[in-house]
């Protein structure tokens, strides 16, 4: 069965200091897709990154960087320097693509960061 | 990249009355359409999945009598919630597929936020 843990409900860290969303997957299927998504205030879902279950390469985006480790069904979401701008509620979620089109969402992390 | 708007964002209805939410693609064709409900402080849930031209599949426990969807072109879907009650204020988020490939990507709507008095 497909299943997204986010085990972290919630995490408050003082501005700039680096913070890592824990993100913990199940899957039955070889090809699949992680995201991560940020949701403000606003509820609108802000797409971050998706990334093929075939590539394991980890992946930096400014601020933002991604380690994804199929060893140990991990898919972690890392904010270096935090900013108040970065509290939100955080999202991962799985897609097994060749099989069905859902998309499963863990149930989210809320971060706030403390000025 | 692609756009997906939803109209309203906001809504307000007395028990009782039903109401229609629209998503459209704005700058692409989606033959597939999907719909989410979200609750307070809570994940997002997968309702039903829609492709054009054809009934939508509801996902399990989801009343299809009471969230009519219809996904009559390319570039619209519409969520109508019938005899809507208390229980039903949700945000709802519908997203589109630009694709016909299930490894294309979805692109998520804004969401409306549906208050029922």
């Amino acid at each position: 069965a497909q299943k997204v843990t986010q085990a972290q409900t919630e995490i408050s860290v003082v501005e700039k200091e680096d913070v890592t969303l824990d993100c913990v997957y199940e899957t039955r299927d070889t090809t699949y897709y992680l995201f991560w998504y940020k949701q403000p205030p606003s509820g609108e879902l802000v797409f971050l990154i998706r990334r093929n279950s075939f590539d394991e390469q980890n992946e930096i985006s400014g601020r933002y960087s991604w380690n994804f480790q199929k060893s140990t069904s991990s898919f972690n979401f890392t904010i270096t320097a935090s900013q108040v701008v970065d509290s939100a509620v955080y999202f991962c979620a799985l897609s097994d693509a060749p099989r069905d089109d859902k998309i499963i969402f863990g149930k989210g992390t809320r971060l706030h960061i403390l000025p | 990249g692609a756009v997906v708007s939803q109209h309203p964002s906001r809504v307000i209805c007395k028990s009782g009355t039903s109401v229609k939410i629209e998503c459209r693609s704005l700058d692409f064709q989606a033959t597939t359409m999907f719909w989410y409900r979200q609750f307070p402080k809570q994940s997002l849930m997968l309702m039903a999945t829609s492709n054009e031209g054809s009934k939508a599949t509801y996902e399990q426990g989801v009343e299809k009598d009471k969230f009519l969807i219809n996904h009559a072109s390319l570039t619209l879907s519409t969520l109508t919630v019938t005899s809507a009650h208390p229980e039903d204020s949700s945000f709802y988020i519908c997203s589109a597929r630009g694709g016909s490939n299930r490894f294309d990507e979805q692109y998520f709507g804004p969401g409306t936020r549906l208050t029922v008095t």
